[in-house]
């Protein structure tokens, strides 16, 4: 089975640009949620996304968006970069949500984005 | 603010040595608790895990985890590191009042020397 694909693998921007990052998650899995993880540091929770619908939201401005398919795959939206937003951005999957659940997260490898 | 910290940023180990990993988090409600490792180039993969009952638990690769609740505490050990065990490890903890939200640690780096 494919695991959690995430799309491009690398990406290089200027500041002010917009960028758009791709995740397909594990077939039959509904939730998807999304991660900065800045070098030398934990990944930080951007977003959850569940049947289409927004869970969650970490602290992040309203430059970074997110949504998710009908086929549960998802895009992340980050407008206006700036040099502080070059980081690995993760995508992880899983079956359900809920605080009862005790869902495995499977994550992908990432897409890096530089920003210059 | 809910938080999770590890103790070592960078740790060196000779092979055959004990790894004792520390990790503590800051929220006193019910929590799971995660280990995920990283190895070089390649991605988060979850270790261990600790939802409810036994307090000692036993992930891959011979790694186990205790979570004392009075210290708000995690630990990862291992008896006996090998070369392959370098990569990064995060202590991770998703609150249960937060979905799928789980907050990360900052990393600790093990490098094991031959």
């Amino acid at each position: 089975d494919a695991g959690v694909t995430q799309s491009p693998t690398h990406l290089i921007k200027t500041r002010g640009q917009q960028v758009t990052l791709r995740c397909s998650p594990i077939s039959g899995h509904k939730s998807v949620s999304w991660y900065q993880q800045v070098l030398g540091q934990g990944p930080q929770f951007i977003f959850q996304y569940y049947e289409k619908e927004e869970r969650g939201r970490g602290n992040f401005p309203d430059r970074f968006s997110a949504r998710q398919f009908p086929n549960y795959s998802s895009e992340l939206n980050v407008n206006a970069l700036l040099l502080g937003d070059s980081a690995l951005y993760l995508c992880a999957s899983s079956f359900r949500t809920g605080p009862a659940t005790n869902e495995k997260l499977f994550f992908g490898s990432g897409t890096q984005l530089s920003v210059l | 603010a809910q938080s999770v910290s590890q103790h070592n940023h960078h740790v060196i180990l000779s092979e055959a040595a004990s790894l004792e990993l520390g990790c503590n988090y800051s929220y006193g409600g019910t929590v799971n608790l995660f280990w995920y490792v990283q190895y070089p180039g390649q991605h988060l993969q979850l270790l261990l895990k600790y939802f409810s009952g036994d307090p000692l638990v036993k992930g891959i690769k011979g790694f186990e985890a205790e979570f004392i609740k009075s210290k708000f505490s995690f630990n990862l050990r291992k008896p006996s590191v090998q070369w392959s065990d370098t990569a990064e490890y995060f202590c991770a903890v998703i609150m249960k009042t937060s979905y799928d939200k789980v907050i990360f640690g900052p990393g600790t780096s093990l490098s094991v020397i031959p």
